[in-house]
């Protein structure tokens, strides 16, 4: 697609719900990021792919949070037994390969609201 | 471990003034630095970036320099408009485990008035 795409762009849910997350990268990108932005914070890291596998899980917060990307195209973030402080809004962003220099290309984000 | 750190906002100009926000970092190794910038509504997207030492990244009027030696990349705009109006994110680049993970500091939000 132009764009990454990301869905829902707002979920609310209850405490102790299980969600899910979607990105769709830009077409070509083999690499995927996924991000946490707190309110008031910048993103912070969670998970990066390269491909179909996760190259680097380095920032999830915990084993409630896990990320797939089977095709090497769409990816999943799922979150189980979510807590309040799970809300923030959930970043996915594409690059064409890892390179460091190479931009990421951000989606609008998905806002998760957990009452 | 790395880090940014950014200049607290909001920051408030009148249309046509200068802009600086600023920003330093820590960081092993040299990575590359970023600006993001944030509209309302819409989401991240790049607006400059230096790969190596003494790089000067421009775009749509603003500028920054990769300083070593201060650690620095203080974003610069000579006259701002209404429509720079956004918050602005600097970051870093961590090739560390084979991708472009980037650290971000807090955002500095702009708020340009008339």
């Amino acid at each position: 697609g132009a764009g990454v795409s990301q869905t829902p762009s707002n979920k609310v849910t209850e405490k102790g719900k299980y969600v899910e997350l979607r990105c769709d990268p830009i077409s070509g990108h083999t690499a995927l990021y996924w991000y946490r932005q707190s309110l008031g914070q910048g993103p912070e890291f969670l998970i990066y792919f390269q491909g179909t596998g996760a190259a680097d899980d380095s920032g999830l917060p915990n084993d409630r949070f896990f990320a797939v990307r089977p095709e090497g195209s769409v990816s999943t973030l799922k979150i189980q037994r979510t807590e309040r402080g799970d809300s923030a809004v959930y970043l996915c962003a594409s690059s064409q390969d890892r390179a460091g220099a190479n931009v990421l290309t951000f989606g609008a984000g998905s806002r998760l609201t957990v009452l | 471990g790395n880090s940014v750190t950014q200049m607290e906002g909001p920051v408030t100009l009148s249309e046509e003034a200068f802009l600086t926000i600023n920003c330093t970092y820590t960081a092993t190794g040299y990575p590359s630095l970023f600006w993001y910038v944030q509209y309302p509504g819409e989401g991240l997207q790049l607006l400059l970036k230096a790969t190596k030492a003494d790089d000067k990244g421009s775009n749509k009027g603003f500028e920054a320099t990769y300083r070593k030696e201060t650690t620095s990349f203080h974003l610069e705009k000579g006259s701002v408009q209404v429509s720079d109006s956004a918050v602005y994110f600097c970051a870093l680049s961590d090739l560390s485990g084979g991708g472009n993970k980037l650290t971000f500091g807090t955002g500095t939000q702009l708020k340009v008035e008339l």
